[in-house]
């Protein structure tokens, strides 16, 4: 069966600092993956998506940049955080199946930046 | 633009039957979701519509009118651990997930 991963859990970072989150994913080949960030209270915003290795597509200009270095590791970094950088960082992963492309998610990273 | 509309809040009774209705407007469709997200909890897949009509599973349904662009999640024979937030998702013509801001679902004994 498949499973993703993501660590840390929690994360306390101070404005500035850089940021690195990793996702894993285990169980499946040539998976498309996301990142996907959601602020308190409000729904899902996409961040990036990989379609395959070395392959990003960015959703929103931002101060975050990602990589998917492996087929199935998928990474969300900056430079500098910045405070509205806060918020539920969660990666999904997805294959079709008949049809359906529905997404599944790793347990994510709240991420607060003082 | 592309847009997604539910309820931000329902209230209902343990045992009850409860109605999640989302309207959307995207840019073409090619699927809409249903997923459950208990509060600091990733969310979890709970139906997939891509034709009209009413899919069953156990005491969740999801119903699609794509004229309408209509949805509902309809929850039978509540449960207290059925409190959480659901959330509604458009797939478009480029097969990107357009999300709701969910509606948070709180169950009262």
């Amino acid at each position: 069966s498949q499973t993703i991963h993501q660590w840390p859990a929690t994360l306390v970072q101070p404005v500035g600092s850089p940021l690195s989150l990793e996702c894993t994913v285990e169980g499946t080949s040539n998976p498309n993956l996301y990142w996907y960030r959601q602020a308190a209270g409000r729904g899902l915003q996409l961040l990036f998506y990989s379609v395959g290795i070395g392959q990003i597509s960015s959703e929103v200009p931002q101060n975050l940049s990602a990589s998917r270095p492996q087929d199935r590791q998928f990474i969300l970094s900056s430079k500098k955080l910045l405070l509205s950088d806060s918020g539920f960082y969660l990666c999904a992963w997805s294959v079709e199946v008949s049809g359906s492309y529905e997404q599944y998610f790793g347990p994510g990273t709240r991420l607060t930046v003082t | 633009g592309q847009n997604i509309d539910q309820p931000t809040e329902m209230t209902a009774t343990e045992g009850a039957i409860v109605q999640i209705n989302c309207t959307y407007q995207t840019s073409g469709f090619n699927g809409l979701f249903w997923y459950q997200q208990h509060a600091g909890e990733a969310p979890t897949f709970l139906s997939y519509n891509v034709l009209d009509g009413l899919e069953e599973k156990g005491r969740f349904s999801s119903f699609l009118s794509r004229s309408k662009g209509y949805s509902y999640l309809l929850l039978k024979e509540l449960q207290m651990k059925d409190s959480a937030s659901y959330l509604c998702a458009v797939r478009d013509r480029d097969y990107q997930l357009i999300w709701g801001a969910g509606t948070k679902l709180i169950i009262k004994p």
